[in-house]
């Protein structure tokens, strides 16, 4: 099956710098790479995703990069901001035929942004 | 996206009992599953909840521990059964909405806790 390793575990940053999240996979089928923010005591929430047909996507001040041929991922936020803490999972899915849904997440990253 | 609800949001169970979540969706969506996230961990498929027939459960999760009803495509419950305290976690509904391909959403989880 799929494995995904994240890192760093935490990361912690001055308010307007840069963070960079890397994750691994292991499974060259997968195709479907999305990234999912979680506050304290709330739900995942989706905040980009990438496939594997695209090398780099970019949403303001959040971009994801994909290498398929390295099998990482990397989250980039960039003039980050103190509600850019939480905690950041990423995950690998191949999203197919039936196979939706199915997502195998990295470890996820403690994002502080300190003011 | 979807609303999606889930009850009960958090419980304290006794050791040996057994507790059912419900998943209620304000839409009809093709694919439901069901997350655990032990504490301070990552997310971990525990099944897709197939609309009419027996769920499909990942490789650790078994049906006589976590048997999962789906009675239509809005709804879905998940027993926890016989619990103990290595039961403590959140449990997530999360669905893909019909048209969106790969997106998927979380309800807000239920904690358990198992004394």
């Amino acid at each position: 099956g799929e494995n995904v390793e994240q890192h760093p575990s935490t990361l912690s940053v001055q308010e307007g710098d840069s963070a960079v999240i890397k994750c691994t996979y292991s499974d060259s089928a997968s195709n479907y790479f999305p990234w999912y923010k979680q506050e304290l005591g709330k739900r995942p929430q989706l905040i980009i995703d990438i496939r594997s047909n695209v090398g780099e996507k970019k949403d303001q001040r959040i971009a994801v990069t994909l290498n398929k041929t390295a099998k990482h991922f990397s989250l980039h936020i960039t003039e980050t901001q103190p509600e850019d803490s939480a905690v950041y999972f990423c995950a690998a899915a191949f999203s197919g035929g039936t196979s939706y849904g199915k997502l195998t997440f990295g470890q996820g990253t403690i994002l502080t942004v300190h003011p | 996206s979807a609303v999606i609800s889930q009850k009960p949001s958090r419980d304290i169970c006794q050791r040996g009992t057994s507790l059912t979540i419900q998943c209620q969706v304000d839409s009809q969506v093709t694919m439901m599953f069901w997350y655990r996230q032990q504490p301070g961990q990552s997310l971990t498929l525990i099944a897709t909840a197939n609309q009419g027939s027996e769920a499909t459960y990942e490789s650790g999760f078994v049906i006589d521990k976590f048997p999962i009803s789906r009675p239509n495509l809005t709804f879905s419950t998940l027993t926890v059964s016989n619990m103990s305290p290595e039961d403590s976690s959140i449990y997530l509904c999360s669905v893909l909405v019909r048209g969106i391909t790969g997106e998927l959403f979380f309800g807000e989880g239920s904690r358990l806790t198992v004394l």
